[in-house]
């Protein structure tokens, strides 16, 4: 079955410093993107990054970087120098095609709530 | 901005009741998705449209039902409304290609009393 776990509920970094979120994923399908979503309080999700499986570097977007482990499974998100703008939930999500060649869709971890102290 | 419009942005009803929610998607994403965020089940996929026709459905409440018409807008329709439908709802939106993301409307927080 397909799956994403994020295992820390909560975390709390100070300010500036880097923070590395978890996510592992389950799936037999060679095929598959992973991404990693913001939702701060008032609810929308950003899109903040994207890892495709066969793509051989990790993904950076500006602050952000995935840590892809492909033999173990894993997409950390690591956030480097951590802003107060950064306290909101992180969500990993997966996805896998369609049988009729389109995207399929997200399937998300239960999320991480990060709170940036001063 | 996503590009993706989800109408309306909030919504109170009561129970028994029948609501329909409404997305646009971005200019040219022929796949619409729909998501419920709600505190106990987290997110979960609800149903996708692929240029008009249902492409796979998820935990999708017989009471719920959606479709989208000929100028891709979609449509989620929930029927006889229960205290445990209220949530958020999210709509998105993609292109064919596996490795784009999937662009969000701002949702539709359903809050039935």
């Amino acid at each position: 079955a397909q799956k994403i776990t994020q295992t820390q509920p909560g975390m709390f970094v100070q300010e500036k410093e880097a923070v590395t979120l978890d996510c592992t994923y389950d799936t037999s399908d060679p095929s598959y993107g992973l991404f990693w979503y913001k939702q701060p309080s008032s609810g929308e999700m950003i899109f903040l990054i994207y890892q495709g499986s066969y793509d051989q570097q990790n993904a950076t977007e500006g602050r952000y970087s995935l840590n892809f482990q492909k033999a173990r499974k894993s997409a950390n998100l690591v956030i480097s120098a951590s802003q107060l703008g950064d306290s909101a939930m992180y969500f990993c999500a997966m996805r896998v095609m369609n049988y009729g060649g389109s995207q399929g869709n997200l399937i998300f971890g239960k999320g991480t709530k990060l709170s940036v102290k001063p | 901005d996503s590009g993706v419009t989800q109408t309306p942005k909030h919504l109170i009803t009561a129970t028994g009741q029948r609501v329909t929610l409404r997305c646009s998607p971005r200019s040219g994403d022929l796949s619409v998705y729909w998501y419920q965020q709600s505190l106990d089940q987290g997110l979960q996929f609800l149903i996708q449209y692929y240029n008009g026709e249902e492409r796979a459905k998820g935990n999708i409440l017989e009471r719920f039902s959606a479709q989208q018409f000929p100028d891709l807008h979609s449509e989620l329709n929930l029927s006889s409304l229960e205290l445990g439908d209220s949530a958020l709802y999210f709509c998105a939106s993609s292109d064919r290609a596996l490795n784009t993301e999937a662009f969000f409307g701002q949702g539709t927080r359903l809050t039935v009393v």
